[in-house]
Formats: C-alpha cells, structure tokens, sequence
C-alpha cells in the first residue's frame, strides 16, 4: 500500500527565509510523487512531480524537491520565501496502475510573515 | 479554454436533504476525478469516471452516495440525506486520459463546499 505524510500541519517562516516543507512516503513500487499548491478558495495547482530520471525536480514559482529513496522523502524547498507563497502545499503519490489515483498527505499550511 | 468548473460553490443543506455537486471537465478532457476534503485533513480520493463508466469508486462510501458522468453534460456527485459528517469540500480533477497519467496532468476545479445544518 502506498501512503504520505507530511511532518508539520502549519509551517511559519519570515520573508526572505528558506522554505522547507517536509513529505516521506511509503511504497512498495517506484513511486511517483507531486507537489500541490492551493491558495485560499482555489483548487489545487500542481508545483512540481517526480516520475523518473532527475532526482532534484524544479518547479514553477521557484520551487524545488529531490527525490531521496533512501530517506523515503520528497521534501519542497524554496531558497527565499515569498508573501505570496502563503497557501496549504500537498504532497501526493499516485497510484499508477490505477488509472491514475493520488493519495495525497494531510496538507501543510505555510505562512510568510513580513 | 476554460478550466474545471465546479458548482455550486457554496451548498448548504439540512439532514436529509439531497445535494448534487456538478463538474464540468476541461475541455476535451474525457476523465474526471472527484475527491473530498474533511477539515484538517487532506484530499481523499472519492471516485473516477469515464465518460459513462465508473473506473474506479474504491473511496466512495457504500451507501447515500453515487456518481455519474454522461454522455453528454457535466459529472455529478449526489449525496442523498445528507448528514453533518458529509459536511466538506468536494473537489472535482479531470485529464486527458491517455491512460497514464504520470503524462498528464490533472486539472483542480476550484471546489464545492457543502455544509450540512
């Protein structure tokens, strides 16, 4: 069975800070992993996704995750937060040989103070 | 091209009620996914459909909820008598649908918030 977990409900740092949202999976397969954003009364836009290849995946916005299959991790980083990075970031599996369903994590709420 | 459109919104019904969430997937999307988020928790994954097939409805609880997405028209998720614990928001995903969808993309509608009194 494939699950996430994403270490931290609400994740605060100061303008300018790096961020660090934390996600380690389980999977019995090789698997593949997402990034979500979703900002206050929008669905959710995906950051970035891991399937194969490249561990370290850059995403838009200035985002970034590596892939650790040691670690069981996918943690997203971004150099120097932003006010506008304010929203609840997801990380998801997808379960691939089943048309395409995510198990996503309970969601971490980053917000920025000035 | 517009995105996922999602409606209504806002629900708001009483115990017993029925409600009925509507998605229309983007444009020349043939897949859509409905997934639900409780409070606190993340998105769950409800059900897949095809266009008048269900794929896959292992999230779907047994009873009072059922989905459909026609031939022609947009997806509904139904909930009939409602109670407070289906109090939440439905989030509706579609995609092209090649079948493999470490391709593809999903595409979020903006959601449903249903809230049961």
């Amino acid at each position: 069975a494939q699950s996430v977990t994403q270490l931290g409900s609400h994740v605060s740092v100061s303008e300018g800070a790096l961020v660090l949202l934390r996600c380690n999976y389980s999977s019995s397969v090789p698997p593949y992993l997402f990034w979500y954003v979703q900002y206050p009364n929008q669905g959710l836009q995906l950051l970035l996704k891991y399937t194969t290849g490249a561990t370290l995946v850059k995403g838009i916005n200035g985002f970034e995750a590596e892939f650790k299959k040691s670690e069981t991790s996918f943690h997203l980083t971004k150099p120097s937060a932003h006010m506008s990075d304010a929203a609840e970031y997801f990380c998801a599996v997808l379960i691939y040989n089943q048309g395409g369903k995510l198990i996503f994590g309970q969601g971490t709420e980053l917000s920025v103070k000035p | 091209n517009a995105g996922v459109m999602q409606n209504p919104r806002h629900l708001v019904r009483r115990r017993g009620q029925e409600a009925r969430l509507r998605c229309s997937p983007m444009k020349g999307h043939s897949h859509v996914y409905w997934y639900r988020q409780l409070p606190e928790e993340g998105l769950k994954f409800m059900v897949y459909l095809q266009k008048e097939n269900i794929i896959d409805e292992s999230g779907m609880p047994k009873e009072r909820f059922s989905a459909e997405f026609p031939k022609e028209g947009p997806s509904i998720l139904r909930i009939q008598q409602v109670v407070r614990g289906d109090s939440a928001a439905y989030f509706c995903a579609s995609s092209i649908g090649t079948g493999k969808l470490i391709n593809e993309k999903l595409f979020f509608g903006s959601g449903t918030q249903l809230s049961v009194l």
